[in-house]
């Protein structure tokens, strides 16, 4: 079953804007956190943001934020007043706990990836 | 900053040759990874290693094998090429797996072409 679900292909936002891209997870760890990553057409990663999942405020890093909503398995990536340079792929991403010996821990398993448009 | 450094940005080989692809990250990190990515597939896991001459396997680690000799390097190999295994390759590192909450540091990736 998929563990990462982003089931946006493709967003399109006009800059200024804000946009939303969705996320939704399964896990039956108690454990657990969700990061977002930027991918430009150059092809390296950027980190964006983080959520654990015990953390009871939605992170926020300058014009991203994230809609965390734990009984819906949802983490949806806000980007406020849209840029050009926002346009890229997004992943979302989940850590879950670690095996008996802690040493998986941290592994990250990736969603489809979203690519984000914004129109001038 | 993180900086983690794909020997190549683009590489074409033959099938059935071997291929090595190199990592090297300059932050001391205990973790390192190496990821395939593929259109409407995002990021799959292949190897990760979580300290020196340590090493396990990820989702596809079929056809692949690694080797961390060095802290800060991470190999990974392609025993026989085969045209499946065209793809965009990304090695990212993390500090250590005690610290979950940090994010991993990629790579620029290497597109291969397997002809």
């Amino acid at each position: 079953a998929q563990k990462i679900t982003q089931t946006q292909p493709g967003m399109f936002v006009q800059e200024k804007e804000a946009v939303t891209l969705d996320c939704t997870y399964d896990t039956s760890d108690q454990s657990y956190g969700l990061f977002w990553y930027k991918q430009p057409s150059s092809g390296e990663m950027i980190f964006l943001i983080y959520q654990g999942s015990y953390d009871e405020q939605n992170a926020t890093e300058g014009r991203y934020s994230l809609n965390f909503q734990k009984a819906r398995k949802s983490a949806n990536l806000v980007i406020s007043a849209s840029q050009l340079g926002d346009s890229a792929m997004y992943f979302c991403a989940m850590r879950e706990g670690s095996n008996a010996g802690g040493t998986s821990y941290g592994k990250l398993t990736f969603g489809q990836g979203t690519i984000l448009t914004v129109h001038p | 900053d993180v900086k983690v450094t794909q020997s190549s940005r683009y590489l074409v080989k033959r099938t059935g040759e071997k291929v090595f692809l190199e990592c090297v990250q300059d932050m001391d990190h205990e973790n390192m990874f190496w990821y395939r990515q593929d259109p409407g597939l995002g990021l799959r896991l292949i190897y990760f290693s979580y300290d020196v001459k340590m090493k396990e396997k990820g989702d596809i680690p079929e056809g692949y094998s690694v080797s961390r000799e060095k802290k800060e390097r991470f190999s990974l190999i392609l025993e026989s090429a085969s045209t499946n295994q065209t793809s965009m390759y990304l090695c990212a590192s993390r500090r250590h797996h005690f610290y979950s909450n940090q994010p991993q540091h990629f790579g620029d990736g290497t597109r291969l072409s397997i002809l």
